[in-house]
């Protein structure tokens, strides 16, 4: 079983539409939980950074995690064609520093106009 | 303007023969990373380092090395390269300071291996 599991779509939704994006773990240990954007031929960029339980608001962006679950999600609001992309969540337990990163395979995202 | 900047940014070698691809950041970042990216598997870490001479495994170390000589280069070194390390590369810094995490990423490295 894989450390962080995600659904690798596609998910196609209408321009507009609210989009959930999920990804589940099993280490414990993970208290660092990262939402990254993969546009095609492109590097990732860290869109939302949680630390622990709850919701971080950015925008038309949501970050929720639910540690008790082993489940996080990331909400978009008013979803627009260039929200088309690869999703990742990444995760990394808490030693006062930096340590090793786990990502999922990542959620393709295609917004219809 | 911030950027990590990766060279070369394609790359296509033979087996056995050595190769080093660099990654150097201009922010004066303390954390660098490196990945591959596969094909239904997503992001997978190779090694990270939280400052100068300090680095560490990540889940796919085998068949790579790593040097943090200088804060800003962090170069990945294939000793001698397989088929298996065909694939796409990315170079990562960070900073995270009261909560809050800055990250850039690389444009990437495609590298073949004959």
């Amino acid at each position: 079983q894989k450390e962080v599991e995600q659904d690798p779509g596609p998910l196609s939704v209408p321009e507009g539409a609210i989009v959930s994006l999920n990804c589940t773990y099993s280490n414990s240990a993970f208290q660092y939980f990262m939402w990254y954007r993969q546009y095609s031929r492109k590097g990732p960029e860290l869109l939302m950074y949680t630390y622990s339980s709850g919701n971080k608001e950015d925008g038309r962006f949501t970050a929720q995690v639910d540690k008790s679950s082993k489940y996080i999600s990331l909400f978009i609001r008013d979803s627009q064609p260039s929200d088309s992309a690869t999703y990742l969540c990444a995760m990394s337990p808490n030693s006062g520093g930096y340590q090793k990163v786990t990502f999922g395979t990542g959620t393709k995202l295609q917004v219809i106009p | 303007e911030a950027q990590v900047t990766q060279n070369p940014r394609y790359l296509i070698t033979v087996t056995g023969k050595k190769l080093t691809v660099t990654c150097s950041q201009n922010m004066n970042h303390e954390y660098m990373s490196w990945y591959r990216q596969d094909p239904g598997l997503g992001l997978r870490q190779i090694y990270y380092s939280m400052n100068v001479e300090v680095t560490d495994k990540g889940d796919v170390p085998e068949g790579y090395k790593v040097s943090r000589k200088e804060k800003r280069n962090f170069p990945l070194i294939l000793e001698s390269p397989s088929p298996n390390q065909t694939s796409l590369y990315f170079c990562a810094s960070s900073f995270r300071r009261g909560g809050q995490e800055t990250q850039y990423f690389g444009p990437g490295t495609r590298l073949l291996v004959l």
